[in-house]
């Protein structure tokens, strides 16, 4: 079966700029996670998304959003761009109920300049 | 923050096994243990998880301490395409936040 799909794979923007990625789960995943990985803070929790509802939220800046659609499919949305979130941007998805693994897909990498 | 200890580091000889150990000393009762490795410039992937019983997998088995407080995965016979960063994390199963923490960068040695 198809893996989880991240697009675009590589993004440049230059600051102030906003920008969207998209992620599109295993077929039959109703949960969507977001990660932003850096050398310097390692890989960190974003937010989650369950049936269009996010269900969790670590600890970013309101310039961070997600949106999650009836199809399971998630945006995040990284607006006023600074030089600080150039990163790889994973995305994860599962089941969402009970006993269950996260797969990851293979990011995005945006640079800020 | 990570609720796990790992050694940053760790070197094992190829074709033998890898032996990752992970500290979880304030690991609560219905948290499960789940192990993640990243080879470079992928996104993670699952390996194995557990709750309190050893559990095998055809990539790895994972050795849990009977008082839950540290575990260890094992790859049974390491080859150099297992050269990653391996995490240990400890989540409930309802929620699917992941809090990662440094992990332990594995080498394998020719």
């Amino acid at each position: 079966k198809a893996g989880v799909t991240q697009t675009p794979r590589y993004l440049i923007k230059t600051r102030g700029q906003q920008v969207t990625l998209s992620c599109s789960p295993i077929s039959g995943h109703r949960s969507v996670s977001w990660y932003q990985q850096t050398p310097g803070q390692g890989l960190q929790f974003l937010f989650e998304y369950f049936s269009e509802t996010q269900r969790n939220k670590g600890n970013f800046p309101g310039r961070f959003s997600g949106r999650q659609f009836s199809n399971s499919r998630s945006e995040m949305n990284v607006s006023t761009l600074e030089l600080g979130d150039s990163a790889l941007y994973l995305c994860a998805s599962s089941l969402g109920t009970g006993v269950t693994e996260a797969f990851f897909g293979q990011g995005t990498r945006l640079t800020v300049v | 923050d990570a609720k796990t200890t790992q050694p940053p580091s760790m070197d094992c000889a190829e074709g033998r096994a890898a032996n990752l150990p992970c500290n979880h000393s304030t690991i609560s009762g219905n948290e499960y243990v789940y192990w993640y490795r990243q080879i470079h410039s992928q996104g993670p992937q699952y390996i194995i998880h557990g709750l309190k019983n050893n559990e095998t997998n055809e990539m790895a088995s994972l050795i849990i301490t009977e008082d839950r407080k540290s575990s260890t995965l094992i790859l049974p016979h390491a080859t150099l395409r297992d050269t990653a960063v391996y995490y240990c994390i400890v989540r409930v199963n309802r929620d699917d936040k992941i809090i990662f923490g440094k992990g332990t960068r594995l080498h394998i040695l020719p």
